[in-house]
């Protein structure tokens, strides 16, 4: 099945670093999405890239689909304590209906 | 508007023991799934269904079974539960003919078979 790599599993940083976690897959994506978990909380659709070279934005955070649309990444500038959390992308395949592969997600600490 | 309902929050089994799991979502969302969530593996699927009556297997499904009578309801069952299946359980939903919609979760059930 497919599979998606995401690293790192774990990224501590400084309040007012950046952030940044990446994505991989060795078959081309239809589409992939980014989801948040606080801790002790659920996943939280974040958005969904679907083009070729796309990139979105969401205040300090910047998403990317690479051009062969096999990985992507999340950035985040200058981390705030409120950025804590677990960091997830989820990639759709196009022909498994429905059926996202969730990366194993980068846990985020921030020091204040 | 309650979105992904989950029941229980917490639960305890031994060794052999059967549960339910319940999930009800109010959105009239067509597709419903359950993941396994343990450190350091993702989120893992182990069911999913597109529409009451139909369901099919995840990466994961051994040991878990799911029936889907009503659009609302998706029951995730552990016929004889093992200390491989102590884990986090999501359910999740979206608008099933729109297979790039994003998912909506529940809180999660948190499960520990000893």
């Amino acid at each position: 099945g497919q599979q998606v790599m995401q690293i790192p599993q774990y990224q501590h940083v400084q309040e007012g670093e950046d952030f940044t976690t990446y994505c991989n897959s060795s078959t081309t994506l239809s589409n992939i999405q980014w989801y948040k978990q606080r801790p002790g909380g659920h996943p939280v659709f974040l958005i969904q890239l679907v083009k070729s070279g796309e990139v979105k934005k969401q205040k300090r955070l910047t998403f990317q689909f690479g051009e062969a649309k096999k990985n992507s990444s999340l950035h985040i500038t200058a981390t705030q304590t409120t950025d804590v959390g677990t960091y997830f992308c989820a990639a759709g395949g196009g022909t498994s209906y429905g059926k996202l592969t969730f990366g194993q997600g980068t846990i985020l600490t921030v020091h204040p | 508007n309650a979105g992904v309902t989950q029941t229980p929050k917490f639960q305890v089994l031994k060794t052999g023991q059967s549960m339910t799991l319940q999930c009800a979502q109010d959105m009239n969302h067509e597709y419903m799934s359950w993941y396994r969530q343990d450190p350091g593996m993702g989120l893992r699927l182990i069911h999913y269904s597109v529409g009451a009556g139909i369901t099919d297997q995840g990466e994961v499904p051994n040991g878990y079974n799911v029936s889907r009578s009503t659009t609302e309801d998706f029951p995730l069952r552990l016929l004889s539960a093992a200390p491989s299946q102590t884990s986090v359980y999501f359910c999740a939903s979206r608008q099933g003919f729109r297979p790039r919609a994003p998912l909506h979760f529940g809180n999660g059930t948190r499960l520990t078979v000893t």
